[in-house]
């Protein structure tokens, strides 16, 4: 049970758009925490996709947005493409804990 | 550009420590803080600790306060990652990486990772 809620997998045909869920609460993300998002591909070193909420390191497509309101935030990938098939994580702090946490992860899945 | 290269795969008894190595390179050492963080088989991402490389303070998940400790080495860019006791269910890929906040926190993202160490756990 992580902090940070996320759905386990979603799916969607090549071309279109899927949205991942970071639900937090008055101790992380509702606090004003920053959220920030990652790609964890099999075998590889996860990697940032978006920082502080809704920002792009350099080299990450814009197909890949990041929106945050109230405890939670929103991961989009628009223009799916095979190779988007990974595991995604949302990941603040947490004011209670005194720690970065993660959330649970989303499978992405290119039908 | 900053680069994180990590130690080796190691296989321990229960019981037992590991030590794994981070050595950095492409970036002012002391700028920035270190995380910590794990991946158990079929799990998520785990955060477990970060050091502030600049004075050397440390904060821990309180799962790992007793039996994780992080110290570093100026003189080779590289930090430490110590963990005591080991249990089976500390079989994991750990990964170092670089908070990018002020002050050497991870309020701008963690990034980038170094290539992960498998660590083993098993009789």
């Amino acid at each position: 049970q992580s902090v940070l809620t996320q759905p386990p997998s979603v799916s969607e045909a090549p071309g279109q758009r899927v949205t991942i869920s970071c639900t937090g609460s008055s101790s992380n993300i509702g606090a004003g925490h920053a959220v920030h998002w990652y790609q964890h591909l099999p075998g590889t070193a996860p990697k940032l996709l978006i920082y502080v909420n809704n920002n792009r390191p350099s080299g990450v497509p814009d197909r890949f947005s990041g929106s945050k309101s109230g405890t939670s935030a929103s991961l989009a990938i628009t223009g799916l493409q095979a190779g988007d098939e990974a595991d995604y994580y949302c990941q603040s702090y947490d004011s209670s804990l005194s720690r970065e946490v993660f959330g649970g992860g989303t499978k992405v899945t290119v039908l | 550009q900053a680069q994180l290269v990590q130690s080796g795969s190691e296989v321990k008894n229960p019981g037992a420590s590991v030590k794994v190595s981070c050595k950095t390179f492409g970036y002012t050492f002391t700028n920035y803080g270190v995380s910590w963080v794990r991946q158990a088989p079929g799990q998520g991402l785990e955060w477990m600790a970060w050091i502030n490389v600049y004075n050397g303070y440390t904060n821990s998940a309180q799962k790992f306060r007793d039996r994780v400790s992080m110290t570093t080495d100026t003189s080779t860019n590289t930090v430490y990652m110590e963990m005591r006791s080991l249990r089976s269910d500390d079989t994991a890929v750990y990964y170092c990486a670089i908070c990018g906040g002020s002050s050497g926190s991870c309020s701008g993202g963690i990034d980038p990772w170094g290539q992960g160490t498998l660590v083993t756990v098993s009789t």
